[in-house]
């Protein structure tokens, strides 16, 4: 059982390439979760997905697309990458009952140049 | 949408003291309170969660309080030890849907 797992672990972009980060949960959990985590700016959500075939944007999405791809998988897409998107990513997951304990992934730290 | 504030931003507490953390929140509709830690390069961790309907809880050294008419939330860590160094990040959301979460304090325990 391994939970949350995210690649790239570790990612460097030029400005306007893009790319996509995967996030994948195998917790048969119905929500999933996008953040990015700035220094001193603590956890933003960017999209969610309350279940499969849905998603929702957070605090902060624009610039990013997401897909739900099926139930264990939720990737992330930059269609053109900025120095501003520079960050760590993290993926969540949840039972999606309500006030449910959200897991996280390992991370993603992404450098835009 | 719901704004979370977190203070102190950092706390160094001597091992064996107690450290408070406190969080406000703006959006009454909120209902699921979780506290998160995180090591230094680690994923964020729940250590604790707390519901509207309930005034306090407990688990060992660590309990939350909510002041729902406040609308605001604390962690109490008592006998603090050094591994107890870490961010903390409080925050809230109806259910657990667009959660939204403090800026995170740092806490530092010296032996």
């Amino acid at each position: 059982n391994a939970g949350v797992t995210q690649t790239p672990k570790f990612q460097v972009l030029k400005t306007g390439q893009s790319m996509t980060l995967q996030c994948a949960q195998d917790m048969n959990h119905n929500s999933m979760y996008w953040y990015r985590q700035d220094p001193g700016m603590g956890l933003r959500l960017i999209y969610y997905s309350a279940s499969e075939g849905t998603t929702d944007k957070g605090e902060v999405p624009n610039g990013y697309n997401v897909s739900r791809l099926n139930k264990r998988e939720f990737s992330l897409r930059l269609e053109s990458a900025a120095p501003s998107q520079t960050s760590v990513y993290f993926c969540a997951s949840s039972l999606g009952q309500g006030g449910e304990t959200q897991y996280f992934g390992p991370g993603t730290r992404l450098l835009v140049l | 949408g719901e704004n979370v504030e977190q203070h102190p931003s950092t706390l160094s507490v001597q091992e064996g003291d107690s450290a408070v953390i406190k969080c406000t929140y703006s959006d009454s509709a909120s209902n699921y309170f979780p506290w998160y830690k995180q090591e230094l390069g680690k994923r964020p961790q729940l250590i604790i969660d707390i519901r509207s309907n309930v005034g306090e809880k407990k688990d060992q050294r660590i309990a939350v309080t909510l002041n729902k008419t406040a609308k605001h939330f604390s962690l109490h860590i008592t006998e603090t030890q050094p591994e107890d160094s870490a961010v903390y990040f409080c925050a809230a959301s109806i259910e657990d849907n667009d959660m939204r979460f403090g800026a995170g304090t740092r806490l530092t325990v010296k032996p």
